[in-house]
């Protein structure tokens, strides 16, 4: 069945440094989405992506949509302590919502 | 606006007892969903309602786990009997598609399951 797959698991920045995590999917997909889940809390929604090559910006979180609209990435510039938490993708198939495992950010203040 | 609504927020089980976990979506969302998050994996989708309806239940363990949207509004989700590796936490969504086609799933607090 169809895959999202997320890379890294985890990472640990300094506070400033930036962060990527890269989302990739085994079909095509004709949206992604994102998502981010503070410790202990909900997924929130961030942002759908739904154009091939398609990037947007929110403050410091610049998203991307790959053109062959296979993958995706979220890059946040400068983290701050707040950005901690697990970022998640996600893309239709078959009707319902397919969700990578998830990148957690840790940042050192 | 009330975002989504669950309870129990926590809840700790000896297995093979039974559970019942309770949500009440956004008003006037027609989807709602049934996730379940194992530590350190993203969310599973369990059951999608649209209405009263069930849209896909695939990944739903029948013989243990049923689920229902009676009116088309709350919805509850029960487990019986419950395993060790039930414990998990129990998110429900509800979305909405908009006139422009986007639909935004809307994650209440979750249900965190503890089963000994």
């Amino acid at each position: 069945g169809q895959q999202v797959m997320q890379i890294p698991q985890y990472q640990h920045v300094q506070e400033g440094e930036d962060f990527t995590t890269y989302c990739n999917s085994s079909t095509t997909l004709s949206n992604i989405q994102w998502y981010k889940q503070r410790p202990g809390g909900h997924p929130v929604f961030l942002i759908q992506l739904v154009k091939s090559g398609e990037v947007k910006k929110q403050k410091r979180l610049t998203f991307q949509f790959g053109e062959a609209k296979k993958n995706s990435s979220l890059h946040i510039t400068a983290t701050q302590t707040t950005d901690v938490g697990t970022y998640f993708c996600a893309g239709p198939g078959a009707g319902k919502l397919i969700f990578g495992q998830g990148t957690t950010l840790q940042v050192k203040p | 606006e009330a975002g989504v609504a669950q309870s129990p927020r926590y809840k700790i089980i000896e297995k093979r007892q039974s559970v019942a976990f309770w949500c009440n979506p956004i008003s006037g969302h027609a989807t709602l969903y049934w996730y379940q998050q194992i530590l350190g994996q993203g969310p599973k989708l369990l059951i999608q309602f649209q209405n009263n309806g069930v849209v896909d239940d695939s990944q739903l363990p029948k013989d243990r786990f049923s689920a229902e949207r009676l009116k088309g509004v709350d919805s509850t989700l029960k487990i019986q009997p419950a395993k060790l590796e039930d414990s998990a936490v129990y998110l429900c969504a509800s979305s909405l598609v908009t006139s422009g086609g986007k639909e935004t799933q809307y994650f209440g607090p979750g249900t965190r399951l503890l089963v000994l």
